[in-house]
């Protein structure tokens, strides 16, 4: 069966520091990779996504993902972290097979100011 | 203007009752679906229409059942409601199923749903 894993579950930064998300899947068919972010009482919303071409991703406000391959990865990243970044993050894969797309369980991102 | 609402956004109900969360897009999309998410803020398909037609339905207990009017509105009714069916429940709309998972879906706020 198709999963999702984001091994960070609670990431603490100060502001300025950069950011690394891990994510990932376990699907051999073609992938499409998404990351979601949920602000504090706020729906989810689209970062970034990846169909294919260029493995590097940007998305809004500054984040890039980058999609390997080889590791099964699409990571997220983010050069420097702003408090307003403090939010729910969530990798997504869509199985083409089921037509369902697939979450990981969220890691929570807290920017100290 | 709010591309999916869902009404309404909080619920707190005894167990053994009924309820509805209803959901509307006015994006003009084809296709709607509801997940849940529960307490570790996992998230999980639980339903999807397209074009009113029922195409994802997950072994959701058939005390929910989604009813799409049309193909702008997605309806959960939840019977009995037990302890466990106490989650946060999103709905979403993409353009199309069909077009290979290139369709960003669109996520209304979400309805929290606590059951005492």
């Amino acid at each position: 069966a198709q999963s999702v894993s984001q091994h960070n579950h609670h990431v603490i930064l100060s502001e300025a520091a950069s950011l690394e998300l891990g994510c990932n899947y376990s699907y051999g068919g073609t992938v499409n990779l998404f990351w979601y972010v949920q602000y504090p009482g706020q729906h989810l919303q689209l970062l970034l996504k990846y169909f294919s071409g260029d493995p590097l991703v940007k998305g809004i406000k500054g984040f890039e993902a980058e999609f390997i391959k080889s590791k099964f990865s699409f990571n997220l990243r983010k050069p420097s972290v702003q408090w307003s970044d403090t939010a729910e993050y969530f990798c997504a894969v869509f199985s083409s097979n089921t037509g369902k797309l697939i979450f990981g369980q969220g890691t929570t991102l807290q920017v100290k100011p | 203007d709010t591309a999916v609402s869902q009404t309404p956004k909080y619920l707190v109900t005894q167990m053994g009752n009924d309820k509805s969360i209803k959901c509307e897009q006015n994006l003009g999309h084809d296709t709607m679906y509801w997940y849940k998410q529960d307490s570790k803020k996992f998230l999980k398909i639980m339903f999807s229409y397209n074009n009113k037609e029922l195409i994802i339905n997950e072994t959701v207990p058939n005390r929910f059942s989604p009813k799409s009017p049309d193909k702008a509105h997605l309806n959960l009714h939840i019977n009995s409601l037990e302890l466990g069916d106490s989650a946060v429940y999103f709905c979403a709309s993409s353009q199309d199923l069909w077009t290979g998972g290139r369709e960003t879906q669109y996520f209304g706020p979400g309805t929290r749903l606590l059951v005492l």
